[in-house]
């Protein structure tokens, strides 16, 4: 079956400029989470998502960043103004249940440049 | 300036040798682990988990080791193959459904 799914898979976007990043999680899956991998680390937890009611964005950088569910299904990352240190890979995750933490199903993530 | 990344620490592999990944967590009262396994270019990909109630869990060529007393966590891979070669990463769940992931390490296994 489909798998999550994620766009654009590249992004170079100038610094100041803001940009988007699209997920689409496994359908009917109800948690979607947010995370940030700079080269050479683990994902890091940046928000997570139950149902359309984003629940916890405590890993959050800045209030650059901002993420929306407003159905319950896709998923986007929003980055203004842009800066170098944004430079990173973002994946996107979901998972079936609402309760108890369960296996989380990745997306292959967008790799966003920031020059 | 220049940024400077980090260095995942490395095992390198005999194929067909086993292999044992290591990973120390940081929170006492977490309850739930997972190991992931990512290859370039890729999302990580679920290998297997563990509850905080088990000491030991095995899969398919995987088997994963709990030790609450000293918080450490080990994956082990029999017979390892060239396809094992990636990173894994151990992701513990702290709070809620928030995981945090150790730096990881990465495998290559020798043909």
């Amino acid at each position: 079956g489909a798998g999550v799914s994620q766009s654009p898979r590249y992004k170079v976007a100038k610094r100041g400029q803001d940009v988007a990043l699209r997920c689409d999680p496994i359908s009917g899956h109800v948690s979607l989470f947010w995370y940030q991998q700079a080269l050479g680390q683990g994902p890091e937890f940046l928000t997570y998502f139950q149902n359309e009611a984003q629940l916890d964005k405590s890993g959050l950088p800045s209030d650059r960043f901002f993420a929306e569910r407003p159905e319950g299904s896709v998923s986007t990352l929003k980055i203004q103004r842009t800066q170098q240190e944004d430079s990173a890979v973002y994946l996107c995750a979901s998972s079936l249940w609402e309760g108890w933490p369960d296996e989380q199903y990745f997306g292959p993530g967008t790799r966003l440049t920031v020059t | 300036g220049e940024s400077v990344g980090l260095h995942l620490p490395t095992l390198s592999v005999q194929e067909g040798d086993n292999s044992i990944i290591n990973c120390a967590y940081s929170n006492s009262a977490s309850d739930y682990f997972i190991w992931y396994k990512q290859e370039s270019g890729k999302g990580p990909q679920f290998i297997i988990d563990i509850r905080s109630n088990m000491d030991k869990r095995q899969g398919q060529r995987v088997t994963v080791l709990l030790n609450k007393t000293v918080k450490h966590l080990s994956l082990q891979i029999a017979a390892t193959q060239p396809g094992d070669s990636a990173v894994y990463f151990c992701a513990e769940n702290k709070t809620g459904n928030q995981f945090y992931f150790g730096t990881g390490t990465s495998l290559t296994v020798i043909p």
